[in-house]
This record gives structure tokens, sequence and C-alpha cells, in this order.
């Protein structure tokens, strides 16, 4: 089925450096949503994005929904060790029932 | 505190045999979710329940089985029939089909011997 490209696929940063990652399909989403997945664990929801354009903050978090609505966006501003892990964009195609899910970008900060 | 609870963490199975992933949720959703996730990939359907006694296929349904008797649980078999089962398991809730904000369980890693 349709998946979402998601860049990079790996990231490797110095702690307090900032991060960026995004999101592409060629189909439109009207929901963008952002998961970090903690290794071993299940993934946890960070950010929704509803609106095209919407700009939303969550701590050092902010995540941007495109305003082609194919695209979505997020920063990490100064890293620090715990946010290790693989960072999943996602978007309902169909509807719930039809959640895509991008391949990840694992990220590794070091101290 | 509510959450999903899959059991066990890890499961190793010998070929030719059929083992049953647990998931649970006292969270009184009405929706839920079996997905699977291979090293590099983003996760992939297997199974989904809006409601009690009813479950659809999803995009990687072959080899697997699902039951959906009581609001709270939604258990997975991984048939002998599944070619390639070693992956990591991951089992979500939603309060209702349209609720985006998927809970996900903590997962189950199962490994073919």
């Amino acid at each position: 089925g349709q998946q979402l490209n998601q860049s990079p696929q790996s990231m490797f940063i110095q702690e307090g450096e900032d991060v960026s990652m995004n999101c592409t399909s060629s189909s439109i989403f009207n929901t963008w949503l952002w998961y970090k997945q903690d290794p071993g664990e299940g993934p946890v929801l960070l950010i929704a994005l509803y609106k095209a354009g919407e700009l939303t903050s969550n701590g050092r978090l902010t995540a941007q929904f495109g305003i082609t609505r194919k695209d979505s966006f997020l920063n990490i501003s100064a890293s620090i060790p715990s946010d290790v892990g693989i960072y999943f964009c996602a978007g309902p195609l169909r509807g719930n029932n039809d959640m895509r899910f991008g391949a990840g970008t694992r990220l590794t900060v070091k101290p | 505190d509510g959450g999903i609870t899959q059991s066990p963490k890890y499961l190793f199975r010998k070929e030719g045999q059929n083992v049953t992933l647990s998931c649970e949720q006292n969270l009184n959703h009405d929706a839920m979710y079996w997905y699977r996730q291979d090293p590099g990939q983003g996760l992939r359907l297997i199974y989904y329940s809006q409601i009690v006694n009813d479950f659809q296929k999803g995009d990687i349904a072959e080899g697997y089985s699902v039951s959906r008797e009581k609001k709270e649980s939604f258990p997975l078999t991984v048939t002998s029939a599944q070619k390639n089962p070693t992956a990591f398991y991951l089992c979500a809730s939603t309060e209702r089909s349209w609720d985006y904000g998927y809970t996900f369980g903590s997962g189950t890693r199962l490994t073919v011997v």
C-alpha cells in the first residue's frame, strides 16, 4: 500500500544541536501525526496536525503541516540524549483504518 | 492507569507451530489494531477491529488470525502459514474508529527458531 517517504533515514548529532526531518507523500493527507519509538517499546504520539499550514509545538518539538497537504516536518531544538529513538510520521489515507506510516528516522544523540 | 498491555514481551516459536500474542486494553477503546514492524520499514497493518465480534483484514493478513470476543481483548495468532513471522508486533487502540490518536502497546518480539 501507499507508504510515506520519510527522510533522513538516520541522523547522528551532537547534544545541543537542532534536528529537522520530513515526510512526503504523493497523496493528500488531512491529518499528519508524529510518533517517537524508544528501543523495544511501542510508538508514543508526539504531535497531531489537522490543518494545512498548521504549526504546533510540544516542548522542544515543533511540527508543521505542509501547505500542499502532501508533506510534514518535525524539528527538535537543543537535542538531549533522551531524544534518541525512531521518529515516525503517519497519516490516515482514507480513515483511521488506513493509517500509513513512514519508515522512520533513527536519531542518535552523542553527549 | 489505563493503557494497553501486550504479552509476552519476547516469544520464540518453532517452525510449524501456531502462537498467540495477547493484547489487552483498559481504556474502553472501541477500535483495536495489530501492526507488524520490520527493521527499516514503516508499520504494516495486519488486522483491525472496530467493534466486538467484528474484524477486518489489513494489508498483510495472510498467515494471521484474530478474534474480538471482548471489547478489551484482541489476540493475534501467528499460524504456521505465515512464512516469515520473525518481527516486532504492535497492538494499538483508539476510542473511536475515526479518532486518530493511536495508543500503542509495548510490543511483542517474535522469533522463529
